[in-house]
Order: structure tokens, then sequence, then C-alpha cells
């Protein structure tokens, strides 16, 4: 069964730093792009980051291009996000996603940037 | 940048009852290959989203028959033919057509009567 487990979430200052983890058993991980998520407090859901499988093709959506970094480790099967520069607008539940279709997703965690 | 946009914002459905939710796209999502990139998500209260239909049409595994999905181009519906309790939640479309960046429509949000 394809299992999805993010952490790392919890409350950050304005400007603080925070490094999310995705943990992923299930499938061949390394055969997979992957992608962070995140919802705002009662908002919609607004895609981030993207990493291809071997790490050679990185996107980052606008709001975050340049604060954020996207990484993987195929031999720990994990996906990474380490988030710089937090405003209080990435106050968010953060998930991680697998592939194109977004085909499974892990339970998310939350990320809250408050002074 | 595509653009989706779902209709209704909410719905509220007697159980045993047809549901049908709208999403379009600002641009055609129809691919060379035949395939509308195309996927519609469901998000019940306090889970995370999991995937229901891909490219328009498919049943992602485990997905009940009585949910479907139809439309080409930049026109698509979700349709849920006899709505059980367990489908309540939020309904989002997203395209994955100008992977990776991935686009959601607002949501429909699903209740029952």
């Amino acid at each position: 069964e394809v299992h999805l487990v993010e952490s790392g979430g919890g409350l950050v200052k304005p400007g603080g730093s925070l490094r999310l983890s995705c943990a992923a058993s299930g499938f061949l991980f390394s055969n997979y792009s992957m992608n962070w998520v995140r919802q705002a407090p009662g908002k919609g859901l607004e895609w981030l980051s993207s990493i291809s499988s071997t790490s050679a093709y990185i996107f980052y959506s606008d709001s975050v291009k340049g604060r954020f970094t996207i990484s993987r480790d195929n031999a720990k099967n994990s996906l990474y996000l380490q988030m710089d520069s937090l405003r209080a607008e990435d106050t968010a539940i953060y998930y991680c996603a697998r592939d194109r279709h977004l085909g499974a997703w892990g339970q998310g965690t939350l990320v809250s940037v408050s002074s | 940048d595509i653009v989706m946009t779902q209709s209704p914002l909410s719905l509220v459905v007697t159980p045993g009852e047809p549901a049908s939710i709208s999403c379009r796209s600002s641009l055609s999502l129809l691919h060379s290959n035949g395939h509308n990139y195309l996927n519609w998500y469901l998000q019940k209260p306090g889970q995370s989203p999991q995937l229901l239909i891909y490219l328009g049409s498919n049943r992602a595994s485990g997905v009940p028959d009585r949910f479907s999905g139809s439309g080409s181009g930049t026109d698509f519906t979700l349709k849920i033919s006899r709505v059980e309790a367990e489908d309540v939640g939020v309904y989002y479309c997203m395209q994955a057509l100008q992977t990776p960046r991935l686009a959601f429509g607002g949501g429909t949000k699903v209740q029952i009567k």
C-alpha cells in the first residue's frame, strides 16, 4: 500500500525557516516525480513545487520561488521542502503528493507562521 | 497559466439522488495523444484529498462506479449517479496538462440534505 507521511511542521516566526520531510513507502519512490501542495486554513489547494524522479527537473510556483527549495533522497525514499523567509501567508497544511496526477497524498503537516 | 473554474460553489443533495459538478478550463486540456488532462479529487472532512478521476474519465483504484467523469477540451463534468452520505466533502478539478504547474479549481462543497 502506498504511504506518504509528512513531518516537520510547526510554529515559526515571520522570517524564520522550517524543513518539511515526506517519507514514502509502498512503491518504488525513485521512479516517480513528487510534488508539494498546500492548503491555507479554509481555502483551496495550491501547487507549490515539483521534482522529477532523478532531481533533474525542479519547478516552483511564483508564490514560493526563491524562498522554498525542494529536494529528494531516493536512497532514503524521502522528499523535502526547505522553507526560508516564511511569511504569515505561508500558514497552511502542507501535503506531499506523488506524480503528475497526484495519485497519492500524505496526511499533511501544519505550518503556522506567526509572531 | 491555465485557470480552472468550478461550479457550483456548493451543492446540497438528497441521498440516492444524482449530483453534477462542472469544471471549465481557460485552455484546452486535450493532448495530442487524445487524452484530456483533467483530474478530479475529493477531500472528505478532516482528510487529505484523494484522486477520484484521472485523464477526464478514468476512475482511480477503489473509486465506486457511481462516480463518472466526462467532457473534453475546456468543459468537464463530474457526476455522482446516486449520492451517499460518505460522498460529502469538497470536490476539486485540476489540470494536469501544463505540468508541472498544476492548477486547481476553487472547489465545490457537497453536503447531504
